[in-house]
């Protein structure tokens, strides 16, 4: 079990640049999440996803902000342009849903900087 | 809509020794799953321990151990016998039955001394 795997680790861009995260979730994993951690708002939920089906992307800051998951091995989270304030770490999750609690298994994070 | 409160944002302890760390919640659900993930400066989140809102049994894993006060609607987390691996930030969080987003806490950092 390779577990989520996230890249990149760091990214520092310029303002008004588009920047790419991307993950891989644990194979026969059916849910993924996407959270932004900040020390100012914590941990956030920002989009997950069922069977590749977004279910809930009301933590989507705004429009700059998209995701998408062609496959169930694969999902991206996509800021265009990007702005300083969405300097964070990212993480993508992922879980097993087969009913009751259904831990989540994190990657190690895209810490991002926007300068 | 639920809501998480770590009203500890530091804690500390000496090595060997216990230490709780408290977590508090909000919701009118009856059915519901509350956790307690450790982040290390490594960064990773790992899940340290789970409790299913109906059962009464508090939730034991090794030298962590919960102290489930559903009424009062309290979730605190004990370490037995700290050890310098433990040093950590300590999220709790809350997950609805039948729903499979997390709502965390604010943390908080556990620093263990020597």
């Amino acid at each position: 079990d390779a577990g989520v795997i996230q890249s990149p680790r760091h990214e520092v861009t310029e303002m008004g640049q588009e920047v790419t995260l991307r993950c891989k979730p644990i194979s026969g994993h059916n849910s993924l999440f996407w959270y932004r951690q900040t020390m100012m708002r914590g941990l956030e939920l920002l989009i997950y996803f069922n069977n590749n089906v977004p279910i809930d992307d009301s933590g989507m800051p705004e429009d700059r902000f998209s995701a998408k998951m062609p496959n169930a091995s694969f999902s991206t989270l996509k800021i265009q342009p990007s702005e300083p304030r969405d300097s964070a770490v990212y993480f993508c999750a992922s879980s097993l849903v087969t009913g009751g609690a259904s831990p989540l298994h994190f990657g190690n994070g895209t810490r991002l900087t926007v300068t | 809509a639920q809501t998480v409160t770590q009203s500890q944002p530091e804690m500390s302890v000496q090595e060997a020794e216990t230490v709780t760390l408290s977590c508090t919640y909000d919701t009118s659900e009856s059915d519901y799953y509350l956790f307690w993930y450790k982040q290390p400066p490594s960064r990773q989140m790992i899940l340290v321990i789970r409790q299913e809102a109906y059962k009464q049994q508090n939730a034991t894993e090794n030298r962590f151990s919960v102290n489930f006060q559903k009424a009062a609607k309290s979730f605190s987390l004990k370490i037995s016998d700290s050890q310098l691996g433990d040093a950590a930030m300590y999220f709790c969080a809350y997950s609805s039955e039948g729903a499979q987003k997390l709502v965390f806490g604010q943390g908080t950092r556990l620093t263990i001394n020597p």
